[in-house]
């Protein structure tokens, strides 16, 4: 069975500093990689995913996560981040060809501060 | 192009009342699904559906059913809610071997 960690509840953060929320997953087959955002009363967007192929991984707002299968995780980096990042950051596996089963973790949630 | 469609976004229940939540796509993904959310615990599993007619059980099932009888609808009952599921609840429709999930804005439920 996959689950996943994430390893900050809670990563404050000062504007225009970089960030790096980590998420580590365990898996006994391969998988799919996600990162959601949830802005406040809202529902989940997708940041980025891995599926295959670079490990290095960009997605929208500046956003980048690095899948490293030897340390079986997928830390998501923004160098720099503004007011609006603030907001729960998930991440996310599913067995790849699982229909969409995804297994979340705990929640990161980002306050960038002034 | 609406996406996932839930119904309502919120809702008040008395302990041992019945409701709906309704949730449509209109993307003809075969895969869906119900989760719920609570602090701390990211997003839980409710139930999922690999195509119409068919459903399975998640992560936390108990009290809950759901029934497909079209690709674009999947309903999730609540038979007699209790406190314990006051939540948040979205429901997904997922791509083609659960490459991309998409997600409808949920409906925050409080059972009293």
């Amino acid at each position: 069975a996959q689950s996943v960690t994430q390893l900050d509840s809670q990563v404050p953060v000062f504007e225009e500093a970089p960030v790096e929320l980590r998420c580590n997953y365990s898996s006994s087959v391969s998988v799919y990689l996600f990162w959601y955002v949830q802005y406040p009363n809202q529902g989940l967007q997708l940041l980025l995913k891995y599926l295959s192929g670079s490990t290095l991984v960009k997605g929208i707002n500046g956003f980048e996560a690095e899948f490293n299968k030897s340390q079986t995780s997928f830390h998501l980096r923004k160098p720099s981040v503004h007011i609006s990042d603030t907001a729960e950051y998930f991440c996310a596996v599913n067995r790849d060809g699982s229909g969409g089963k995804l297994i979340f973790g705990q929640g990161t949630e980002l306050s960038v501060k002034p | 192009n609406a996406g996932v469609t839930q119904t309502p976004k919120f809702q008040v229940l008395k302990t041992g009342q019945s409701m709906t939540l309704q949730c449509a796509q209109d993307m003809n993904h075969e895969y869906m699904s119900w989760y719920r959310q609570d602090p701390g615990m990211g997003l839980r599993l409710i139930h999922y559906s690999v195509g119409a007619g068919i459903t399975d059980q998640g992560e936390v099932p108990n009290g809950y059913n759901v029934s497909r009888s079209t690709t674009e609808d999947f309903p999730l009952r609540l038979l007699s809610a209790a406190p314990s599921q006051t939540s948040v609840y979205f429901c997904a429709s997922t791509s083609e071997l659960g490459t991309e999930a998409f997600f409808g804005q949920g409906t925050r439920l409080t059972v009293v």
